[in-house]
């Protein structure tokens, strides 16, 4: 499996605002996924895109989806502190390959 | 729903024991699970895929006479480090992918396992 690039991998944004990482990667898909890591610990499953879709929503998350470009984004409007963590791309059918992921820190 | 353990949380041994890590899937059945280490700042990196009641597969490149798989329920798998050296000082995650799941490769992750050899 190959790793994605993601960019930026680390992003500083104060409590309030938007926080935009983007994700890219090598295979064809079936649907790609997006994952929160805390400091330390495991990964929490946050939304599956399947590659017929272009955008999906979650609460205040958003991702997109283009499979011309091979490339996805996650978007979190009005971040919290607590949004602080490592979000991480993956995509596989069986087996998962990861991105590189972004740290996000959060400034209350 | 959808609960996966590992046991222990972190663990430090010294140079040339083993160590066995568990993962548990608490609510569900995984025919499959699957291992992985991550280094500080890193991304992880599957190590291997458990199937239960046959032998695991890894990926290029990890040693399987030194990471041992064991699958032998539908609720555990088993990653035992042999003769740790300080390079395997690592955090060592499992995932598990629902038996029902369907075609969607959702995996639900472990805790994660500290692993410090001295």
């Amino acid at each position: 499996s190959q790793q994605g690039e993601e960019d930026p991998q680390a992003l500083s944004i104060q409590e309030g605002e938007n926080a935009t990482m983007n994700c890219s990667y090598k295979t064809s898909i079936n649907n790609l996924q997006w994952y929160r890591q805390n400091s330390g610990r495991g990964l929490v499953h946050l939304i599956l895109i399947r590659s017929n879709e272009r955008e999906k929503h979650s609460g205040r998350l958003r991702v997109t989806l283009d499979t011309s470009k091979k490339s996805s984004s996650l978007l979190i409007t009005a971040s919290r502190a607590a949004d602080t963590a490592s979000y991480f791309c993956a995509w596989g059918n069986n087996r998962l390959a990861f991105g590189k992921g972004n740290q996000v820190v959060v400034i209350p | 729903g959808a609960v996966v353990s590992q046991h222990p949380s972190w663990v430090i041994c010294k140079s040339g024991t083993s160590v066995k890590i568990e993962c548990r899937s608490l609510d569900f059945q995984a025919t499959t699970m699957f291992w992985y280490r991550q280094f500080p700042k890193q991304s992880l990196m599957l190590m291997a895929t458990s199937n239960e009641g046959s032998k695991a597969t890894y990926e290029q490149g990890v040693e399987k006479d030194k990471f041992l798989i064991n699958h032998a329920s539908l609720t555990l798998s088993t990653l035992t480090v042999t003769s740790a050296h300080p390079e395997d000082s690592s955090f060592y995650i499992c995932s598990a992918r629902d038996r029902v799941a369907g075609g969607l490769n959702e995996q639900f992750f472990g805790p994660g396992t500290r692993l410090t050899v001295l």
